[in-house]
């Protein structure tokens, strides 16, 4: 069956303090990894896609990475507008698979 | 582009009533998607619509659920008799091409649903 499975559940950081979510898959037929950004009371907005091992992508203090087995969300010097729920998901031959998120506080 | 559109945003009923969550996906668009989000369980996928068609609904709990495309521009969910366990998050979201091919997907606000 395909998963998706994120960690740590939740992340506090302090402003400037830069660290790295996980995102292990198991998925047949990968057609590739997305990131979201969730707000509280919106839905998730597209950061990243990524299709094959190696890859890797940036967006300001953000940088996606996939390996065979997992990706990691690198947040460098985070400010406090990061805070959010940051979702992975894994597109198989027809569809996103979820995982439960991140959910990411930045204080200053 | 206004986005996807979802409405009511929230909706609070009692155990036993229909219950219809409207969708207006971005102009253009080809597939169509609707999601039920918990603490528990996160983004679950219920069914999705391709050109107007359902292609996969293994995702809807049970009978009690049924979804709609009409057009190319609305969608409906609706739940009936509603149950309290049915009270999560509901999002719609569009894709610009098929299923098989999608990219990225376009979220609405969602309709928090409440049910006593």
């Amino acid at each position: 069956e395909d998963q998706v499975t994120q960690s740590p559940e939740a992340l506090r950081l302090q402003e400037g303090e830069s660290s790295s979510l996980n995102c292990s898959y198991t998925v047949s037929g990968l057609r590739g990894l997305f990131w979201y950004r969730q707000d509280p009371g919106k839905g998730p907005e597209f950061l990243f896609t990524l299709y094959s091992a190696g890859e890797e992508k940036e967006k300001e203090r953000l940088k996606a990475t996939l390996t065979k087995k997992e990706s990691f969300l690198h947040i460098t010097a985070p400010k406090p507008e990061d805070s959010a729920t940051y979702l992975c998901a894994v597109h198989n031959t027809d569809k996103l698979i979820f995982g439960t998120g991140t959910r990411l506080q930045v204080f200053p | 582009d206004a986005g996807v559109i979802q409405s009511p945003r929230h909706e609070v009923t009692e155990m036993g009533q229909e219950v219809t969550l409207r969708c207006k996906p971005i102009s253009g668009h080809n597939s169509l998607f609707w999601y039920r989000q918990t603490m528990m369980r996160g983004l679950e996928l219920l069914i999705y619509f391709n050109n107007n068609v359902p292609i996969d609904d293994s995702g809807m709990p049970e009978d009690r659920f049924s979804a709609k495309m009409p057009n190319a521009s609305f969608s409906t969910l609706k739940i009936q008799p509603s149950e309290p366990r049915d009270s999560a998050v509901y999002f719609c979201a569009s894709g610009p091409r098929t299923v098989a091919t999608n990219e990225k997907l376009f979220f609405g606000s969602g309709t928090q649903l409440s049910v006593l």
